[in-house]
């Protein structure tokens, strides 16, 4: 148990569906990270909250849309995805105060058709 | 830029030790870690170093050598529940009150008995 939970766990979703992840964390911390991991590539950080506001945005495409209305929740919106968006999405926090450690959720398998 | 290489897959005996190497090249450097990765799950955090040289923690040990932009991690009498990923990450120095890490691919150990 790392304090960050992930819901759902799994998710198979058409392209036409849309659907919301989301990510608790229950560690007292500023900054909430989504990630996504494919098969055999580096895990991609995609967005980073820091007490709130977005920070980084690293190029992801508009059909995935994060929110972030507390330090504890975060969500990220799904719509009019693809196949090659299929993946495992991670969610993450750390203090916020820097080069310090991030802990994970379990993360949601997505799986579009 | 920021770039981290570690071996794909390695096999390994149950009862031995293993040595997961990491290179990276970085613009500034901020430390680097070390996350295990069991199939399905969340990455969590092995260490941090920061410093060079060898830290200690229990059955794995990490080093660090700033000037060779290296790193291993030693797993000692192996277990078959070490068969996981084990994700080399180093921090963007310049993200400032985050921690926007950049990963390696990953390298999966397989542990035989």
């Amino acid at each position: 148990e790392t304090g960050v939970t992930q819901t759902p766990r799994h998710l198979v979703m058409g392209m036409t569906n849309k659907k919301s992840l989301k990510c608790e964390q229950h560690l007292g911390h500023n900054a909430m990270y989504w990630y996504k991991q494919s098969a055999k590539k580096p895990l991609e950080l995609m967005f980073v909250y820091s007490l709130e506001e977005r920070v980084e945005n690293n190029s992801v495409p508009s059909r995935f849309s994060p929110e972030c209305p507390n330090s504890s929740h975060l969500f990220l919106h799904l719509h009019t995805l693809q196949p090659e968006d299929s993946a495992l999405y991670l969610c993450a926090s750390s203090q916020g105060r820097g080069q310090e450690t991030q802990y994970f959720g379990p993360g949601t398998r997505l799986l579009v058709l | 830029g920021q770039n981290i290489d570690q071996p794909t897959e390695m096999t390994a005996t149950e009862g031995a030790i293993v040595q997961i190497n990491c290179t990276y090249q970085t613009s500034g450097f901020n430390g680097l870690f070390w996350y295990q990765q069991h199939a399905g799950e969340a990455p969590t955090f092995l260490s941090y170093n920061v410093l060079d040289g060898l830290e200690e923690k229990g059955r794995f040990s990490s080093f660090l050598s700033r000037s060779k932009g290296y790193s291993y991690l030693l797993l000692k009498e192996l277990q078959m529940k070490d068969s996981a990923s084990y994700l080399c990450a180093v921090p963007n120095p310049f993200s400032g009150g985050y921690n926007k890490l950049i990963f390696g691919a990953g390298t999966r150990l397989a542990v035989h008995p």
